[in-house]
């Protein structure tokens, strides 16, 4: 679990801002997937991607939500013109294959939205 | 979208019960996974399952895929204060895939 790394752990930006959160994935996982949690809420989907691709964003909100993986660098989970439901907490996860099972969980980044 | 329902929502119980909770779902699902999330943590899985009947266990923590694969359950014996914290299922629609589908989740309160 400690070894996707996640950051800011905390975030707060007011309604309109931009929110950027970042994730480094376990050494030697290319794959990095980005989970959303409600309040009270289990984790649902949005993205996962690898190396500058994108390969599925079925579960990215199609406006003002946007996430890259380049070759160098963390991942980077963008959201633009917050608003206050968009407060959650997002979770980034590797993987060194395409497997549910290895999939390991950063620490999170919780976002609030004033 | 597949849904999982998880219960019960909260628990809680006396130091050195035992602790049962479940899930269920309309579809079938491959893989179940059990996580435990601590207050402002990540999840971090306890017990994958992958197979329908298999029974797994580690340490204090068992864990059973139904045969149905609609369903699993999770067990913790005697429990510990340490044991406080949101458990959640997962399912894994198939091989290769990489979408997990949570539950709301269980939290558990174990009163010393």
């Amino acid at each position: 679990n400690a070894g996707v790394m996640q950051n800011p752990r905390h975030l707060v930006r007011r309604r309109g801002q931009e929110a950027r959160l970042r994730c480094s994935p376990m050494k030697g996982h290319s794959h990095v997937y980005w989970y959303r949690q409600l309040p009270e809420e289990g984790l649902k989907f949005m993205v996962y991607l690898q190396k500058e691709n994108i390969i599925d964003e079925s579960g990215m909100p199609k406006e003002r939500f946007s996430a890259e993986f380049p070759k160098e660098g963390p991942s980077i989970l963008r959201i633009q013109q917050v608003v206050r439901g968009d407060s959650a907490a997002y979770f980034c996860a590797s993987s060194r294959d395409i497997s549910g099972n290895t999939i390991y969980f950063g620490e999170g980044s919780w976002l609030t939205v004033v | 979208g597949q849904q999982l329902n998880q219960s019960p929502q909260s628990m809680f119980i006396q130091e050195g019960e035992d602790v049962s909770m479940n899930c269920t779902s309309s579809s079938i699902f491959n893989t179940w996974l059990w996580y435990k999330q601590d207050p402002g943590e990540g999840p971090v899985l306890l017990i994958a399952l992958y197979k329908a009947g298999e029974l797994t266990s580690n340490g204090r923590l068992t864990a059973q895929f139904g045969i149905t694969r609609k369903d699993s359950f999770l067990n913790i014996s005697a429990s510990i204060p340490s044991d406080v914290g949101i458990y959640f299922c997962a399912g894994q629609s198939g091989a290769g895939s990489y979408q997990l589908t949570f539950g709301k989740g269980t939290k558990l309160s174990v009163i010393p």
